[in-house]
């Protein structure tokens, strides 16, 4: 009973690319994030979204763009792949913040991208 | 912003002993701190958390202490078993999460 999925489990892309990394939910949840897994860093916050067509910075938001146009789907843009963006990506969602289990994050598998 | 710290990064103990991992965030208004258990290629996984309201919460073999006047809490995990080997973060927030930077445990049988 998968719930939140990421579109891709591997990706291998070139320098300069454009990359779209597609995140859905089947739970209804108002919040959507997309964090970047790191080796000694832990999770650290891209974008999220507290409703459709809205989006707020995170903690490092450089180089990456995202696009919520469905309540279920969170999209996480890549304009221009660079060898630093290699990395894990997971997308979690939530339910609507003041709500009970707000803060309880359900994850994705992940998808590691690979830029050469 | 938040900042959470995580201590150790990485932690070996033999199987039944205990194991403790620590944080520490700057934010005094974060009143929500949860732990997050990753296993090898797996998702994180939420396995307790605590709210600025209580001082202690048990589960079993894992419990989480705060201190707010300090600003850390605390994982602690009694007995371990080979299936507690994995990633552990805490986190801390407001409403949106900021984690720390992971601790890697492995227990040794």
């Amino acid at each position: 009973d998968v719930k939140v999925t990421q579109s891709s489990r591997y990706l291998v892309k070139r320098t300069g690319e454009k990359v779209f990394l597609e995140c859905v939910q089947d739970m209804d949840h108002e919040n959507m994030f997309w964090y970047r897994q790191d080796p000694g860093l832990g999770l650290r916050l891209i974008y999220f979204s507290y409703d459709v067509k809205m989006k707020e910075k995170g903690d490092i938001p450089e180089g990456y763009s995202v696009s919520r146009e469905k309540k279920e789907r969170f999209s996480l843009i890549l304009e221009s792949a660079s060898t630093n963006q290699t990395s894990m990506y997971l997308c979690a969602s939530s339910p609507q913040f003041a709500m009970p289990g707000a803060n309880v994050l359900t994850f994705g598998a992940g998808s590691r991208l690979t830029v050469l | 912003g938040e900042n959470v710290e995580q201590h150790p990064s990485t932690l070996s103990v033999q199987e039944g002993d205990s194991a403790v991992i620590k944080c520490t965030y700057s934010d005094s208004a974060s009143n929500y701190f949860p732990w997050y258990k990753q296993e090898l290629g797996k998702r994180p996984q939420l396995i307790i958390d605590i709210r600025s309201n209580v001082g202690e919460k048990k589960d079993q073999r894992i419990a989480v202490t705060l201190n707010k006047t300090a600003k850390h809490f605390s994982l602690h995990i009694t007995e371990t078993q080979p299936e507690d080997s994995a990633v552990y973060f805490c986190a801390a927030s407001i409403q949106k999460l900021v984690f720390g930077q992971g601790t890697r445990l492995t227990i040794n049988p």
